[in-house]
């Protein structure tokens, strides 16, 4: 039972590379959504997808761009990576509590991204 | 942005004390999550109250909720060694996703 697969784990970059990060999960869940954490400042939304074929900005989607790929995957992509990118991406998905989407969040373990 | 503050920022006990964390938040809202974060792991759901709750017990996690005030507290019973860990709270309104606080660091010493 896998949850919620991020790859890769570690990545560096160069200013100005390009690159995405992948999330797959097997819960059957609707609902996916990638966050940012850093130092002092939680977890802030990247961007979401609250079904398949719909995404939707979060607190931070500037410099990013998503895919919701199929009902299982959601990527993220760094068109143009900068130093203030560098971050730990978390991947997270969510199914229904009871028909109105309230239910808990599953993680997955994180992508560490280093834009030097 | 709607967002949950957790108090203190961080937070040191010995094993077998309580730890008490508390969460404010600026709207109205269907529900608040706490969440467990170990160093370099993803995150993992503890408990959801929701807003017509007021206080919801999970083993040794106890959660109260007050709407009025739009806070609630996170109390953890005879803490371990094991509970050292970041904790989040996280507020949910209707057709949103869930917005995350900045998290209280507890640390556990035996």
């Amino acid at each position: 039972n896998a949850g919620v697969t991020q790859t890769p784990k570690f990545q560096v970059l160069k200013t100005g590379q390009s690159m995405t990060l992948q999330c797959a999960q097997d819960m059957n869940h609707n609902s996916m959504y990638w966050y940012r954490q850093d130092p002092g400042m939680g977890l802030r939304l990247i961007y979401y997808s609250a079904s398949e074929g719909t995404t939707d900005k979060g607190e931070v989607p500037n410099g990013y761009n998503v895919s919701r790929l199929n009902k299982r995957e959601f990527s993220l992509r760094l068109e143009s990576a900068a130093p203030s990118q560098t971050s730990v991406y978390f991947c997270a998905s969510r199914g229904l509590a009871g028909g109105r989407g309230t239910g808990e969040l599953f993680f997955g373990e994180g992508s560490r991204l280093t834009v030097l | 942005s709607q967002q949950g503050e957790e108090d203190p920022q961080a937070l040191s006990i010995q094993e077998g004390e309580n730890a008490t964390m508390n969460c404010s938040y600026k709207t109205s809202i269907n529900n608040l999550q706490w969440y467990r974060q170990n160093s370099g792991r993803g995150l993992v759901h503890l408990i959801l109250i929701r807003s017509n709750e007021r206080e919801k017990h999970s083993g040794r996690l106890r959660v109260t909720l007050d709407t009025s005030k739009k806070s609630s507290s996170l109390l953890i019973t005879a803490s371990r060694a094991a509970d050292t860990a970041s904790y989040f709270c996280a507020t949910n309104q209707a057709g949103t996703a869930l917005i995350f606080g900045k998290g209280t660091t507890l640390s556990v010493s035996s």
